[in-house]
């Protein structure tokens, strides 16, 4: 159980478009989920909070107009990266946390396999 | 700012030994910690977790200690195999946060 996937895995664009990243929670139902960014050899850097039904809560730093979070279901959230530059290229991962404990205690957040995003 | 830190970044073990990885924590509010292991490529596996009201906590072959007096997190592998071979972070998150801070992270080097 806590299955999360991520779609695309990896994704090549060029600069100036724009890509969707989709992050699904598939055995269970997932208030909140969380946007992360990694680069190589690095650890993991939250980029926002994405509550079901609300507006996502940006970490500093993080411009909200160009990394559009939504959160439209129990299950699905989406990361729209805008007007991507080759600075954008990274590792985006996504968690999501369940509404009720699976096997372990309930806060724990569940990963996703991470999308590969190359901006050329 | 708080921040999670691990001691070591890279430890190198023989097959069958036991591992050891290592986490130093600064925020004194956090009550609730989780190790990760991070194939290359791959989003962070779930491991194993502890809140701040237990010392220990077991699972298969791992093992996660907790030491609040001297803010210490540490993950035990027994019988390290190759495919235990991956980075590994602690993370810590406080009550009714829900934003874990990662630490910098160690990389897991199996020998056979």
């Amino acid at each position: 159980g806590a299955v999360v996937s991520q779609h695309p895995s990896w994704v090549i664009c060029k600069s100036g478009t724009s890509v969707k990243i989709e992050c699904r929670s598939l055995d269970f139902q997932a208030t909140t989920m969380f946007w992360y960014r990694q680069f190589p050899k690095q650890s993991l850097m939250l980029m926002a909070t994405s509550n079901e039904g609300s507006k996502a809560t940006y970490e500093q730093g993080v411009e909200k107009d160009k990394f559009l979070i939504n959160h439209a279901s129990l299950t699905l959230s989406t990361l729209t990266v805008t007007s991507a530059h080759p600075e954008d290229s990274s590792f985006y991962i996504c968690s999501a946390r369940p509404m009720v404990g699976v096997d372990t205690l309930k806060d724990t957040q569940y990963f996703g396999p991470g999308t590969r995003l190359t901006v050329l | 700012g708080e921040s999670v830190g691990l001691h070591l970044p890279t430890l190198s073990v023989q097959e069958g030994d036991n591992s050891i990885i290592n986490c130093a924590y600064s925020n004194s509010a956090s009550d609730y910690f989780i190790w990760y292991k991070q194939e290359s490529g791959k989003g962070p596996q779930f491991i194993i977790d502890i809140r701040s009201n237990m010392d220990k906590r077991q699972g298969q072959r791992v093992t996660v200690l907790l030491n609040k007096t001297v803010k210490h997190l540490s993950l035990q592998i027994a019988a390290t195999q190759p495919g235990d071979s991956a980075v590994y972070f602690c993370a810590e998150t406080g009550s009714n946060t829900g934003k874990l801070i990662f630490g910098q992270g160690t990389t897991l080097q199996v020998k056979p």
